[in-house]
């Protein structure tokens, strides 16, 4: 079945540095890729996304990068800040042809100070 | 601004007890998900609804069902709890054929 594989499962990084999350689908028909933020406690939240007419997307500190003949896409944050720690979850779906995302297994980010 | 709020933010049952979880969003939205959220494992689709009255099963069906009676509210249920049933359970809601899913704050259920 459809899968969406998310690396690494852990990251820790330097106050100011960057991060970098790495996504891998495996239904070709996806074509919506959205990123979560989930912090401790909370519930996820849409921080970017991405739709595949669209090889990257930038917002401030955020960006995320698509390649479809791949099927790979990867969350970028520069300036990392401790408020970023939490954890990171990617998706795949084709929102016109069903119901169903497939999230990654999330990667918790650490932001030391 | 889309608001979904689960009924209990923790729970604590004992095996074997009908559970229900309930889910209620405010946006009119039609579709509507419950997940499981384990470490390492992300996010897993229970089931979904794509309408009142209307359920489709997810990836881990085993162990519940749902009842979608309203539009605004979907309900996920333990018919026999069981302690692999320990999670952390996620609801969200989408307009149809939207991309964008919004999540209430999670239930964490224990199964003694």
């Amino acid at each position: 079945g459809e899968n969406v594989e998310q690396h690494p499962s852990t990251l820790s990084v330097q106050e100011g540095d960057s991060a970098v999350i790495k996504c891998t689908y495996s239904d070709s028909a996806s074509n919506y890729f959205p990123w979560y933020k989930q912090e401790l406690g909370k519930r996820p939240q849409l921080i970017i996304d991405i739709r595949s007419n669209v090889g990257e997307k930038k917002d401030q500190r955020i960006a995320v990068t698509l390649n479809k003949t791949a099927k790979h896409f990867s969350l970028h944050i520069t300036e990392t800040q401790p408020e970023d720690s939490a954890v990171y979850f990617c998706a795949a779906s084709n929102p016109a042809g069903g119901f169903k995302t497939i999230f990654g297994a999330g990667t918790r980010l650490f932001v030391k100070a | 601004d889309v608001k979904v709020t689960q009924s209990s933010r923790y729970l604590v049952k004992r095996t074997g007890e009908k559970v229900f979880l309930e889910c209620v969003q405010d946006m009119d939205h039609e579709n509507m998900f419950w997940y499981r959220q384990d470490p390492g494992l992300g996010l897993r689709l229970i089931y979904f609804s794509y309408d009142v009255k209307m359920k489709e099963k997810g990836d881990i069906p085993e162990g519940y069902s749902v009842s979608r009676e309203k539009k605004e509210r979907f309900s996920l249920i333990l018919e026999s709890a069981s302690t692999n049933q320990t999670s952390m359970y996620l609801c969200a809601s989408r307009m149809d054929r939207e991309d964008t899913q919004y999540f209430g704050p999670g239930t964490r259920l224990t199964v003694l």
